[in-house]
C-alpha cells in the first residue's frame, strides 16, 4: 500500500465549477500536511499547508481528518489557470523528508 | 521564484556513466533535500543534507550519493547509471532546526531532467 494515495484523475471540469480532491495517508504519526501544485514539466510549488482546524486561502479550502487519515482540497470557481497536477504531501514526525502522492491532474476547460 | 537553482537543466547520459547534479539553496536555508520524480509519479525522497551531514535517506542504492558544502549548496552524484534512472531530479531547500520544525516548508528548484540511453 502506498504511503500517500490520491485519485490520479484526470478531473475535467468547466470554468467556474467546484472540484474536490481527496487523499489518504497510511502513517498515523504523520505530523504536517501540504498541498503542492505542479505544472507540466515544472517543479512542485507549495499551494497551502493543511491545518487540523481546516484552512482557506481565497478559492482554496483544505481539510484534515486525523482520525480517518484523510486530507482534502476544495477549489471553488475554477479558472483555466488552475489546470495542473495537485500533489498531496505529508511529513512524518521526526523526519524531515516529504512523502508525496502521485498527484491528481486537473484540467479546467473553457 | 523560490531562489533555489539547479544545474544543468537537462542532461543526456549513457548506461554505466556517472553524473553530478548541482543545487544552490535559498539564502538563509541550511537544509537540502533531493527527490527523484519519474514520469507520472510523485517525487520520491532520495536523501537530505543538514549542515553538511546526511540526515536521512530514502530507498535508493548507495550509487546515489551526495554532498553539502559550507555555503549549504549541494551535489547529487549517481554512479553506474541505469535506464531507470531517467527522471526529473528535484532539489528542495528549507530552514530546519528551529522550534516549528513540523511546519518547515521545502522550496523546490526547477529540476534537472536526466535521460539515460
Amino acid at each position: 500500500r502506498k504511503e500517500v494515495e490520491q485519485d490520479p484523475g484526470p478531473f475535467n471540469v468547466p470554468e467556474g465549477a467546484t472540484v474536490a480532491f481527496n487523499c489518504t495517508y497510511s502513517n498515523s504519526a504523520s505530523q504536517s500536511f501540504f498541498w503542492y501544485r505542479q505544472d507540466c514539466r515544472k517543479e512542485p510549488k507549495l499551494l497551502m499547508s493543511v491545518y487540523s482546524s481546516g484552512n482557506e486561502d481565497g478559492r482554496f479550502t483544505a481539510q484534515l481528518n486525523r482520525a480517518s487519515q484523510y486530507i482534502s482540497l476544495l477549489i471553488r470557481d475554477s479558472k483555466l489557470s488552475d489546470s495542473a497536477t495537485y500533489l498531496c504531501v505529508v511529513r512524518d514526525a521526526g523526519r524531515r523528508a516529504l512523502t508525496f502522492g502521485s498527484g491528481t491532474r486537473l484540467q479546467v476547460q473553457p | 521564484e523560490t531562489g533555489v537553482t539547479q544545474s544543468p537543466t537537462h542532461l543526456i547520459k549513457t548506461r554505466g556513466q556517472q553524473v553530478t547534479l548541482r543545487c544552490s539553496s535559498q539564502s538563509g536555508h541550511n537544509t537540502v533535500s533531493w527527490y527523484q520524480q519519474a514520469l507520472g509519479q510523485g517525487p520520491q525522497f532520495i536523501f537530505q543534507y543538514y549542515r553538511e551531514e546526511e540526515n536521512g535517506r530514502g530507498n535508493f542504492p548507495p550509487r546515489f550519493s551526495g554532498l553539502q558544502f559550507p555555503n549549504y549548496s549541494s551535489e547529487l552524484n549517481v554512479n553506474a547509471l541505469e535506464l531507470d534512472d531517467s527522471a526529473l531530479y528535484l532539489c528542495a531547500s528549507s530552514l530546519e532546526g528551529n522550534e516549528d520544525r513540523g511546519k518547515n516548508i521545502q522550496y523546490f528548484g526547477a529540476g534537472t531532467r536526466l535521460s539515460v540511453l
